[in-house]
C-alpha cells in the first residue's frame, strides 16, 4: 500500500465550478499536512498547510480527519489558472521528510 | 522570503559520463538538504537527506555510489550523478530546511536527458 494515495485523475472541470481532492495516508503517526500544487515541469509550491480543525484561505479548503487518516481540499470558483497537479503530502514529524501522493492533475476549461 | 537555486535546469549528458547539480541556498543557511527524483507522470520520491558537514542518509533502493550528495556548507549541497544510463533520466529537484524553521524550500528543478 502507498503510504499516501491520492484520487486518481485527470480532472477536466469547467471555470467556476467547485472540485474536491481527496487524500489517505497509511501511516497514523504522521504529524503533518500538506497540499502542494505543481505546474507542468516546474518545482512543487505549497498551496497550504492542513490543519486538524480544517483551514481555509480564499477559495480553498483544506480538511484532515485524522480518525480516518484522509485529507481533502476543495477548490470553490475554479480558475483557468487551477490547471496544475495538486500533490498530497504529509510528514511523520515537523520538520521531517515529506512523503508525497502521486498528485491528481486538475485541468479547468473555460 | 527563502531562495534555492539549483543549477543546472536541465543537461543532456551520454551514457557513462556525471553529472553535477547543485543547490544553492541564497538568503538563509541551509542545515538539511532532501534530494527528490521524479518521473513522468509520477510523485516526487525522496533520494536522500544530507545534512551539512554529515554523512547523506539515502532511502531504501537509492544507490549512494551513485548518487553521490555532498553537503559540506550550509549554503550548498551538490548532487553527483555519476556513470548515468538512460534510466537516470529523471526531474532533480532539492529541498531545502533551515536551522530556524520548518519550511520547506524547493529549488527550481535539474531535467536530466540521459542519451
Amino acid at each position: 500500500r502507498k503510504e499516501v494515495e491520492q484520487d486518481p485523475g485527470p480532472f477536466n472541470v469547467p471555470e467556476g465550478a467547485t472540485v474536491a481532492f481527496n487524500c489517505t495516508y497509511s501511516n497514523s503517526a504522521s504529524q503533518s499536512f500538506f497540499w502542494y500544487r505543481q505546474d507542468c515541469r516546474k518545482e512543487p509550491k505549497l498551496l497550504m498547510s492542513v490543519y486538524s480543525s480544517g483551514n481555509e484561505d480564499g477559495r480553498f479548503t483544506a480538511q484532515l480527519n485524522r480518525a480516518s487518516q484522509y485529507i481533502s481540499l476543495l477548490i470553490r470558483d475554479s480558475k483557468l489558472s487551477d490547471s496544475a497537479t495538486y500533490l498530497c503530502v504529509v510528514s511523520l514529524n515537523q520538520g521531517g521528510k515529506l512523503i508525497f501522493g502521486q498528485g491528481t492533475e486538475l485541468s479547468v476549461k473555460p | 522570503g527563502a531562495v534555492v537555486s539549483q543549477h543546472p535546469s536541465r543537461v543532456i549528458c551520454k551514457s557513462g559520463t556525471s553529472v553535477k547539480i547543485e543547490c544553492r541556498s541564497l538568503d538563509f543557511q541551509a542545515t538539511t538538504m532532501f534530494w527528490y527524483r521524479q518521473f513522468p507522470k509520477q510523485s516526487l520520491m525522496l533520494m536522500a537527506t544530507s545534512n551539512e558537514g554529515s554523512k547523506a542518509t539515502y532511502e531504501q533502493g537509492v544507490e549512494k555510489d551513485k548518487f553521490l550528495i555532498n553537503h559540506a556548507s550550509l549554503t550548498l549541497s551538490t548532487l553527483t550523478v555519476t556513470s548515468a544510463h538512460p534510466e537516470d533520466s529523471s526531474f532533480y529537484i532539492c529541498s531545502a530546511q533551515g536551522q530556524l524553521n520548518y519550511g520547506y524550500t524547493f529549488g527550481s528543478g535539474t531535467r536530466l536527458t540521459v542519451v
